[in-house]
């Protein structure tokens, strides 16, 4: 079935570097959304990106799509600990309200 | 607002037991979700309906899960019996039915099966 390919799985940075993940699709991409969950908490809705080649920037995020729409990317410039968490993307599937999430890249902020 | 609400928060039964876990939806949204999620598999959808209609529940991994939504307010997702491999955190998410909108997750019914 469809799905949507994050990595890295898993991330180590130190504080204060940047930090990127990747989300990857076999098919063209209506749109995209990303989600956080904090450790021990639950997925919150960050940013959907909708046009070809579009950029958005949440303070220190920067969200990218693909010219092509079926990739996308989160890049967190000077990581700090509030960043710590597991970020998916997730491919909204134009039909039902139904979302399919990637498998998420995992942060680990070491001080 | 008061959000997605799901209870129990936390839940330790023993295998073989039935489990129930409620959900409120967001007023107003129409579609509501219920997902689990283990370290293994992630984030998985069991099963989603739109205004209270099972839509789709390929995702519900055997005929021990069930889920109902007798109303726009309310919705169960009951295990019967339950196994130590059901283990997980279960989230219920709604959303305003509609192309691409952002869907909101309670807080998660974090269950133990012993």
């Amino acid at each position: 079935g469809q799905q949507v390919m994050q990595i890295p799985q898993y991330q180590h940075v130190q504080e204060g570097e940047d930090f990127t993940t990747y989300c990857n699709s076999s098919t063209t991409l209506s749109n995209i959304q990303w989600y956080k969950q904090r450790p021990g908490g639950h997925p919150v809705f960050l940013i959907q990106l909708v046009k070809s080649g579009e950029v958005k920037k949440q303070k220190r995020l920067t969200f990218q799509f693909g010219e092509a729409k079926k990739n996308s990317s989160l890049h967190i410039t000077a990581t700090q600990t509030t960043d710590v968490g597991t970020y998916f993307c997730a491919d909204p599937m134009n039909r039902d309200d139904k979302i399919i999430f990637g498998k998420g890249t995992r942060l680990h902020i070491l001080p | 607002d008061a959000g997605v609400i799901q209870s129990p928060r936390h839940e330790v039964t023993e295998m073989g037991q039935e489990v129930t876990l409620r959900c409120k939806p967001i007023s107003g949204h129409n579609s509501l979700f219920w997902y689990r999620q283990t370290m293994m598999r992630g984030l998985e959808l069991l099963i989603y309906f739109n205004n209270n209609v099972p839509i789709d529940d390929s995702g519900m991994p055997e005929d021990r899960f069930s889920a109902k939504m007798p109303n726009a307010s309310f919705s169960t997702l009951k295990i019967q019996p339950s196994e130590p491999r059901d283990s997980a955190v279960y989230f219920c998410a709604s959303t305003r039915q509609g192309t691409y909108n952002e869907q909101f997750f309670g807080p998660g019914t974090r269950l133990t099966v012993l």
